[in-house]
């Protein structure tokens, strides 16, 4: 099993739709959790951080369950300018990130 | 501001060469990474560097290595290319104050790099 496993996509949602994505992580100990956005061809840029409690920054809502041992992000109202590829990366005990592959998103008219 | 930057946008070489890549952080950063991120995957964690010491290494051969300069400023050295080599490298800084974080990471465009 991989440490960090996102489902590839393409997720395709019209304007305005609700889109959730999900990332499995296999270490128990992992301390830190991000997700960060990735247009086609650019670096990533962080999109926002997870916390245990869950936190939302606007239209974007992560949340943690450490019980399955999964992170999601949830995009509420998407626009044309939400469609990227959405990275998890969970931060295992020795302090090494580990990238999920990415979803992507195409948000369309 | 300037963000993180990187040398060379681009390059092409072929099997067997040396390839040289070049970061600057964001001013006050004093932690570097860098990673590699092949089409279709996520990056994937070559190095991290603080105060001009490796603190974390992934899983790569001895063929990759780097160094932090005075400045903060870092070098990742590849040598014997192979095909394999050919992706995206970025480097991305930190403003950690600590050897060990786990801060949001600023990353620089990257170097494209071609192997023929």
């Amino acid at each position: 099993r991989k440490e960090v496993e996102q489902d590839p996509g393409p997720f395709n949602v019209p304007e305005g739709a609700t889109v959730a994505f999900n990332c499995t992580y296999s270490n128990s100990a992992s301390q830190s959790f991000f997700w960060y956005r990735q247009d086609c061809r650019k670096e990533p840029k962080l999109l926002m951080s997870v916390y245990s409690s869950g936190n939302e920054d606007g239209r974007f809502t992560a949340q943690l369950n450490r019980a399955s041992q999964y992170i999601s992000l949830l995009i509420r109202d998407s626009k044309l300018s939400d469609s990227a590829t959405y990275l998890c990366v969970v931060y295992g005990g020795s302090y090494i990130p580990t990238f999920g592959r990415g979803t992507s998103l195409i948000v369309h008219p | 501001d300037a963000g993180v930057t990187q040398s060379p946008t681009h390059l092409i070489k072929t099997r067997g060469q040396h390839v040289t890549l070049r970061c600057s952080p964001i001013s006050g950063h004093k932690s570097v990474s860098w990673y590699q991120q092949v089409l279709g995957q996520g990056p994937q964690f070559i190095f991290q560097y603080y105060e001009k010491e490796e603190r974390g290494r992934g899983n790569f051969p001895d063929r990759f290595s780097a160094r932090q300069f005075p400045n903060y400023s870092s070098e990742l050295n590849v040598n014997a290319l192979l095909l394999g080599d050919s992706a995206l490298y970025l480097c991305a800084s930190s403003p950690s104050t600590a050897p060990l974080s786990t801060d949001t990471q600023y990353f620089g465009p990257g170097t494209r790099l071609t192997v023929l």
